[in-house]
């Protein structure tokens, strides 16, 4: 129990589009998910905490209006990273909250996104 | 802000040698967790500890809950090749949900 997807695995875009993440909890209802950014050898860094229906609350130094974030049911959310630039590859992950077990975060795969 | 302070950064043991890693914070935390992620992927939960002075383990690991609630350790016993990643602890601190994560322990297993 308690799986999380994301997709896709790993994306490529261009300097200025726009690339959507996809999170889904498979097994569980996250009444919660968090989306962190991780680079090279580096720990996980919070961008943002999600809760189904509400907005979005994110970590200071993080643009909103830069990653969109929509948690539209208590399965899926999803981080949008729009006009992305060099500087926002990075290896995105998300995780949700709220399984049955626990209340513990269980994290998805990671996307890889390269911006070029 | 609150911040993890993860030792070793790095180790490199032998097939079969015992380990151990702790985290250490200046607040207190309500509940401490232990996390493994290999390259590439995300961290998988190993161990999650609530209660201060609280002792768990799951199979070849053991952490353990600080009496102080600033601190925790994981230890893995009788290591093995597949035990290869990076190591991380999180803590938590309030009914947010949100952890606060160590700066990682990478272990590398000779075989």
């Amino acid at each position: 129990g308690a799986v999380v997807s994301q997709h896709p695995s790993w994306v490529i875009c261009k300097s200025g589009t726009s690339v959507k993440i996809e999170c889904r909890s498979l097994d569980f209802q996250a009444t919660t998910m968090f989306w962190y950014r991780q680079f090279p050898k580096q720990s996980l860094m919070l961008m943002a905490t999600s809760n189904e229906g509400s907005k979005a609350t994110y970590e200071q130094g993080v643009e909103k209006d830069k990653f969109l974030i929509n948690h539209a049911s208590l399965t899926l959310s999803t981080l949008t990273v729009t006009s992305a630039h060099p500087e926002d590859s990075s290896f995105y992950i998300c995780s949700a909250a709220g399984g049955l077990l626990n209340y513990e975060q269980y994290f998805g795969p990671g996307t890889r996104l390269t911006v070029t | 802000g609150q911040q993890l302070n993860q030792s070793p950064q790095s180790m490199f043991i032998q097939e079969g040698e015992d380990v151990s890693m702790n985290c250490t914070s200046s607040s207190i935390f309500n509940t401490w967790l232990w996390y493994k992620q290999d390259p590439g992927e995300g961290p998988v939960l190993l161990i999650a500890l609530y209660k201060a002075g609280e002792l768990t383990s799951n199979g070849r690991l053991t952490a353990q809950f600080g009496i102080t609630r600033k601190d925790s350790f994981l230890n893995i016993s009788a290591s093995i090749p597949s035990d290869v990643g990076i190591y991380f602890c999180a803590g938590r601190a309030s009914n947010t949900g949100k952890l606060i994560f160590g700066q990682g322990t990478t272990l590398q297993v000779k075989p």
